[in-house]
């Protein structure tokens, strides 16, 4: 069964601080990987999107990483700041299979506040 | 650009009533996606259409619930007659063509749904 698994569930840190949010998947056939930010009473919006070949991709503060033979990612964030509380969701796409389009398989997102 | 447009951002009903969410994709944009996101579940696929036409509506819960696509620029989801369960944030979604679910999503604001 396709499933994305997140962990920790909820996070607090404070600013300044560094912090990793985890995501384990059993997608297969594997097509991306992306992490998106999702700020209370707002849609998520895409921090970094994966492919097989990419172990680690940055944008800013944030930098994702991949290792598809464990079927692991990580999201490390750098320096916090308060604007950085959100939640954070990992999404896995699958390849899809003959002439069906691949799907998205979403987690349950782990809940990040950084407090002063 | 204005991004996907979604509309009501709020919509309070009462349980029997007819409920219709609307969606503006980006222009240009020919893979429209409908989510529902609750506490419980995360983020769920409803329904995915692609230059039009409905393509995995497996997500749809039941007969209440239907979607339109009458053009490229304007869907609808509609739920008849809404039940408290259905309480709820709902997205839209879309991509670029060509990518359908594997490219990067774009996801609107959210209509946020109570039903009493």
């Amino acid at each position: 069964k396709n499933q994305v698994e997140q962990s920790p569930q909820s996070l607090i840190i404070l600013e300044g601080k560094n912090c990793t949010l985890q995501c384990n998947y059993t997608v297969s056939p594997f097509s991306n990987l992306r992490w998106y930010k999702q700020d209370t009473g707002r849609g998520p919006v895409s921090l970094t999107i994966m492919t097989f070949s990419e172990n680690t991709k940055s944008n800013g503060r944030y930098t994702a990483t991949l290792d598809a033979d464990t079927k692991q990612s990580s999201l490390h964030i750098t320096a916090s700041q308060l604007s950085d509380s959100a939640s954070y969701i990992c999404v896995v796409s699958d390849r899809g299979r003959g002439s069906t389009l691949g799907r998205l398989y979403f987690g349950r997102g782990t809940q990040l506040t950084v407090w002063p | 650009d204005a991004g996907v447009i979604q509309s009501p951002r709020h919509e309070v009903t009462e349980m029997g009533q007819e409920v219709t969410l609307r969606c503006k994709p980006i222009s240009g944009h020919n893979s429209l996606f409908w989510y529902r996101q609750t506490m419980m579940r995360g983020l769920e696929l409803l329904i995915y259409f692609n230059n039009n036409v409905p393509i995995d509506d497996s997500g749809m819960p039941e007969d209440r619930f239907s979607a339109k696509m009458p053009n490229a620029s304007f869907s609808t989801l509609k739920i008849q007659p809404s039940e408290p369960r259905d309480s709820a944030v709902y997205f839209c979604a879309s991509s670029a063509p060509g990518q359908g679910a594997s490219g990067e999503l774009f996801f609107g604001e959210g209509s946020r749904l109570t039903v009493l």
